[in-house]
């Protein structure tokens, strides 16, 4: 079975500070995995995803097939980074049945 | 204006009604699909279609139905035998190999009184 997990469900850091949310994986094929945000008020979105290796928003992540992990990384948080942050992993009957772990919730104080 | 519209936002009802929730979009998707969202849980899956007039089941079906008669729209029906129904609700919805990526609507939030 398939598995996504974030260990954190609060991660509060300061405007300025780096930031890491992690999330680890398990899947016995090849992955492919994704970080979807949703903003305060707004819907749950697409945040980026591992194969198109682009960095959005500042916010890069790199899979780690060894460590199975695929931690989103920001060297310089701001305070509208303040969302709540899944990472996701897409199922084996294709499409888009993504499998989310529960969340993580990022504070940045100024 | 495209996308996907949820309705009702919020909705009440009583032990052992059945309710139904509507999902419609404007974006030409095939893909469509229902997740419950509760505290501390994530996103968990109940159904998906990948095309009209057919569907499958996802982690967390027990207690709910769906039909697919159109592109367009892909209703869910919390069932009585739901035995905790009180969650928020999203739709999504996407293009054949869309590599991961769901347009999500706003969510309808039910609580059963």
């Amino acid at each position: 079975a398939q598995r996504v997990t974030q260990p954190e469900k609060l991660l509060s850091v300061f405007k300025g500070a780096p930031v890491e949310l992690k999330c680890n994986y398990s899947y016995s094929g090849s992955p492919e995995l994704f970080w979807y945000v949703q903003y305060s008020r707004q819907r749950l979105q697409l945040l980026l995803r591992h194969i198109s290796r682009e960095s959005i928003k500042g916010f890069t992540a790199d899979l780690n097939k060894g460590e199975t992990s695929f931690h989103l990384k920001k060297p310089f948080a701001q305070e509208e980074d303040s969302a709540m942050y899944y990472c996701a992993l897409s199922g084996i009957s294709g499409y888009s049945t993504l499998t989310f772990g529960k969340g993580t919730m990022l504070l940045v104080s100024p | 204006d495209g996308g996907i519209t949820q309705s009702p936002k919020y909705l009440f009802r009583k032990e052992g009604q059945n309710v139904t929730l509507s999902c419609e979009q404007n974006l030409n998707h095939d893909a469509m699909y229902w997740y419950r969202q509760d505290p501390g849980q994530g996103l968990r899956l109940i159904y998906y279609s990948q095309i009209v007039n057919d569907f499958q089941k996802g982690d967390i079906a027990e207690g709910y139905s769906v039909s697919r008669e159109k592109k367009e729209s892909f209703p869910l029906t919390v069932t009585s035998a739901q035995k905790n129904p009180t969650a928020f609700y999203l739709c999504a919805s996407s293009t054949q190999g869309a590599n991961g990526e769901l347009f999500f609507g706003e969510g309808s939030r039910l609580t059963v009184l």
